[in-house]
């Protein structure tokens, strides 16, 4: 049983249409993280969620937020899309610091 | 300088040969690190952690250098079924979590 759940796994969005990202977890598990994956280049951490506490990295952009609203769940936001964020989206869970990280499947965003 | 560096191959192997990856890391505070594994346009999964003493699982061997600031991923006897790329990941104290971009390899019949 899939434990980590992204939905879509794709996702098309137009120019600056916001769009968000599902994830949803059945590990109980009290960390959540968001990269961003583009083609051929390394999973990008965004921003992560311990417990309710919400840890954004220095370098992603405004345009990005997001929602934990329970332990299960937590959205990605994309405000305003553009062409440059089209990149495989994946979700991912630890409990605490890990060692291991749980990812989803990944939602793959294209922007036209 | 990105913070883990890796060779993105592609690594092309006959079965049953032995390949090694090396993977680089900037920060020397970095506290652990991992191997993962991604298959084409899957998801990354938990390969086996790195430890300071060299750890092993079956085929796998991976090895940690502090003072270079790098660490390796040995296989052996390589399978069709080891075809994926293989992320080398550095974690600091807390959540942060740094990936390389991966070393692809192909192993062929």
């Amino acid at each position: 049983d899939a434990m980590v759940i992204q939905n879509p796994r794709y996702q098309v969005t137009q120019f600056g249409k916001p769009v968000t990202l599902s994830c949803s977890q059945t590990l109980n598990h009290n960390v959540m993280y968001w990269y961003q994956q583009k083609s051929s280049q390394a999973p990008k951490l965004l921003f992560h969620y311990y417990d309710k506490d919400f840890n954004n990295e220095a370098d992603t952009p405004d345009n990005f937020q997001s929602r934990r609203p329970n332990t299960s769940f937590c959205f990605l936001d994309i405000r305003s899309p553009g062409l440059g964020d089209a990149a495989m989206y994946l979700c991912a869970t630890s409990r605490d610091q890990g060692p291991e990280q749980y990812f989803g499947p990944g939602t793959r965003l294209t922007v036209t | 300088r990105k913070e883990v560096e890796q060779d993105p191959g592609p690594f092309n192997v006959p079965e049953g040969a032995t390949v090694a990856f090396n993977c680089t890391y900037s920060n020397s505070a970095s506290q652990s690190f991992f191997w993962y594994r991604q298959d084409c346009r899957k998801e990354p999964k938990l390969l086996m952690s790195v430890y300071s003493s060299g750890n092993e699982d079956g085929r796998f061997t991976a090895q940690l250098n502090r003072a270079s600031q790098y660490i390796s991923l040995l296989i052996r006897d390589s399978k069709l079924s080891d075809s994926a790329t293989y992320l080398c990941v550095v974690k600091g104290g807390g959540f942060k979590t740094i990936f390389g971009a991966g070393t692809r390899l192909f192993v062929k019949a």
